[in-house]
């Protein structure tokens, strides 16, 4: 099956600065990446997503690029602030609703 | 427009005992996914329901399994608990089968002892 591998796993970033975390998938078929952010005992919620056929999508202050060729694809925030603080998932479907997660990057934004 | 309520929000079971974990998706939804969240595994996929069928399944044992009714509510159901199985488990909800956009539930928590 799919295998997402996501780094890094913890990430502190001082207030203002860029955040940036990278996932590689296995499976070439794969063909729609989420995002999803949770905070300390809250439900993930989809932040931003992106299917095979593009290569960049941003939505203010958040993009995500994805490189079908090297099997990779990123998550960028710009202008951290301290409510962007929470655990970051990626993930990857091949086929239906069947996500493979990343194991989630922790992210501390420093005021 | 009501969220995906997942009930109930905490369990406490002891090994062998079997649970059942309820899953209402927004409403017009029709697809509904399991998962189980650990700190070591992460999010891991259990099944996927679409139109009362199972879609999707993942990479565990047959003590865990799943329905669908005609309204679109699904039930998880886990015979024989054994420790490791204490974990979050969240259900999240989708139009259709297919790829597509998944809203999450608040998930139940379950002890297992």
């Amino acid at each position: 099956g799919e295998n997402v591998e996501q780094h890094p796993s913890t990430l502190s970033v001082q207030e203002g600065d860029s955040a940036v975390i990278k996932c590689t998938y296995s499976d070439s078929a794969s063909n729609y990446f989420p995002w999803y952010k949770q905070e300390l005992g809250k439900r993930p919620q989809l932040i931003i997503d992106i299917r095979s056929n593009v290569g960049e999508k941003k939505d203010q202050r958040i993009a995500v690029t994805l490189n079908k060729t090297a099997k990779h694809f990123s998550l960028h925030i710009t202008e951290t602030q301290p409510e962007d603080s929470a655990v970051y998932f990626c993930a990857a479907s091949i086929r239906g609703n069947q996500f493979y997660f990343g194991t989630g990057t922790s992210l501390t934004v420093i005021p | 427009k009501a969220g995906v309520t997942q009930t109930p929000r905490y369990l406490i079971k002891t090994r062998g005992q079997q649970v059942t974990l309820s899953c209402s998706p927004i409403s017009g939804h029709r697809s509904v996914s399991w998962y189980q969240q650990t700190p070591g595994q992460g999010l891991q996929f259990l099944f996927e329901y679409f139109s009362e069928t199972q879609r999707n399944k993942g990479n565990f044992p047959g003590r865990f399994s799943g329905r669908q009714f005609s309204n679109s509510r699904s039930e998880m159901n886990v015979s024989t608990l054994e420790l490791g199985d204490s974990a979050l488990y969240l259900c999240a909800s989708s139009l259709r089968t297919g790829v597509n956009i998944q809203y999450f539930g608040a998930g139940t928590r379950l002890s297992v002892l």
